[in-house]
């Protein structure tokens, strides 16, 4: 299994720009979400997805959108860059309710935005 | 609402010493308690969890307890290595299965 893999790893964007950020998992889990890493503030959720075709807001979701057409992939849409949107971004991947407690990350996305 | 609060600051410390990374939390029901680990440019993984009071996690030589009466799930190893320089974070599952994490402490491991 690779796991949960992400795409690409690094970019940088100008203000403005807009881009999707890749997700795939190929573990089978019905849970997938997105976080955004920034200095000395821990993760916080952006969007996340329960099932193909379900998607919900997390705690950040402006700026955000996502969409989920197939269990494997759960891609994260830009649409306007802003400054404030440089930060590292994780997917992540879980069980539904028997794989509570544990959730895969993936590697980030080093995300510069000028 | 439901958060956990970690120590400030980076820990540095010599090979062999002993590691103790603070973690308190607050929520309002029975949440279940995590400490996970960033290695340096990699996601981060499930290190070790707690899922009710008294319950003691433990995986790699790190051990955390589940204290209820002082709402903490403080981590410890007793003989740290290089190996385990990383970022450590302190996480809270919460209801509608959300996670709130640490602000993260960043461990140095001197040889």
């Amino acid at each position: 299994n690779a796991g949960v893999t992400q795409t690409p790893k690094f970019q940088v964007l100008k203000t403005g720009q807009s881009m999707t950020l890749q997700c795939a998992q190929d573990m089978n889990h019905e849970y997938m979400s997105w976080y955004r890493q920034d200095p000395g503030m821990g993760l916080r959720l952006i969007h996340y997805s329960v099932g193909a075709g379900i998607t919900d807001q997390g705690e950040v979701p402006n700026g955000y959108n996502v969409s989920r057409s197939t269990t494997e992939d759960f891609p994260l849409r830009l649409l306007s860059a802003a400054p404030s949107q440089t930060s590292v971004y994780f997917c992540a991947s879980r069980n539904g309710a028997s794989g509570l407690y544990e959730q895969y990350f993936g590697p980030g996305t080093r995300l510069t935005v000028t | 609402g439901d958060s956990v609060t970690q120590m400030e600051g980076p820990v540095t410390l010599s090979e062999e010493a002993f590691l103790t990374i603070n973690c308190t939390y607050t929520a309002t029901g029975y949440p279940s308690l995590f400490w996970y680990v960033q290695y340096p440019g990699e996601g981060l993984q499930l290190l070790l969890k707690a899922t009710k009071a008294d319950d003691k996690g433990s995986n790699k030589g790190f051990e955390a307890t589940y204290r209820k009466e002082t709402t903490s799930f403080h981590l410890e190893k007793g003989s740290v290595q290089v190996s385990d320089s990383a970022v450590y974070f302190c996480v809270l599952l919460y209801g509608n299965n959300r996670l709130a994490f640490g602000k993260g402490n960043q461990v140095v491991v001197i040889p």
